[in-house]
């Protein structure tokens, strides 16, 4: 069946710091991507989203490409904020309406100053 | 806009009762997905209505059904509970049409004893 596979944390970072997660998704068909963040305290929302191959979502700094040679969606950004300290979930949807989805395990994301 | 609502936001039940949780998607929504989050298996989709009806629905056993009604609330009951029911169980709700963003609401912790 459908899956996501994205990077085990906790990740570590200075302030200022690059970041990428890694995910990785297994589907059939042309699947829906998407990033959602969890502060905490919180709950989910979504970040960044990329229903078609090529397609690049940003937010708040934040971009991810959907690669379908590689079936990849890895999170970047270029200079992180204590602010940014979150959970990451990667997440894709096998049906059109995105609301059916599989997440991966999620990435703890530690920024300090 | 009211976000979305859960209620109880905590539970605390026995093994082999049957608990009903409750949740008020954002006004005009008409899709609600409910998801299971355990520390061990992550987030997991358990099913999605859609104007009063199931549209997809995720690899759970039986115990676990839901129902939406015509004001797009939804209901989730799971019987018999078995103390691997203890998790935060959160809805979602979205305009169901397109690639739409979900909107969490706060999750019901539920605890079986």
């Amino acid at each position: 069946g459908d899956s996501v596979t994205q990077m085990e944390g906790p990740v570590t970072l200075s302030e200022e710091a690059f970041l990428t997660i890694n995910c990785t998704y297994t589907a059939t068909g042309y699947p829906s991507l998407f990033w959602y963040v969890q502060y905490p305290g919180e709950g989910l929302q979504l970040l960044l989203k990329a229903t078609k191959a090529d397609d690049k979502g940003s937010n708040k700094g934040f971009e991810a490409t959907y690669r379908k040679e590689t079936t990849s969606f890895h999170l970047e950004k270029g200079s992180v904020q204590v602010s940014d300290s979150a959970v990451y979930f990667c997440a894709l949807s096998a049906d059109q309406a995105g609301t059916a989805l599989i997440f991966g395990k999620g990435t703890t994301l530690s920024v300090s100053s | 806009k009211a976000g979305v609502t859960q209620t109880p936001r905590y539970l605390i039940k026995t093994r082999g009762q049957q608990v009903t949780l409750s949740c008020s998607p954002i006004s005009g929504h008409r899709s609600v997905s409910w998801y299971q989050q355990t520390p061990g298996q992550g987030l997991q989709f358990l099913f999605e209505y859609f104007s009063e009806t199931q549209r997809n629905k995720g690899n759970f056993p039986g115990r676990f059904s839901g129902r939406q009604f015509s004001n797009s609330r939804s209901e989730m009951n799971v019987s018999t509970l078995e103390l691997g029911d203890s998790a935060l169980y959160l809805c979602a709700s979205s305009s169901g049409q397109g690639v739409y963003e979900q909107y969490f609401g706060p999750g019901t912790r539920l605890t079986v004893t």
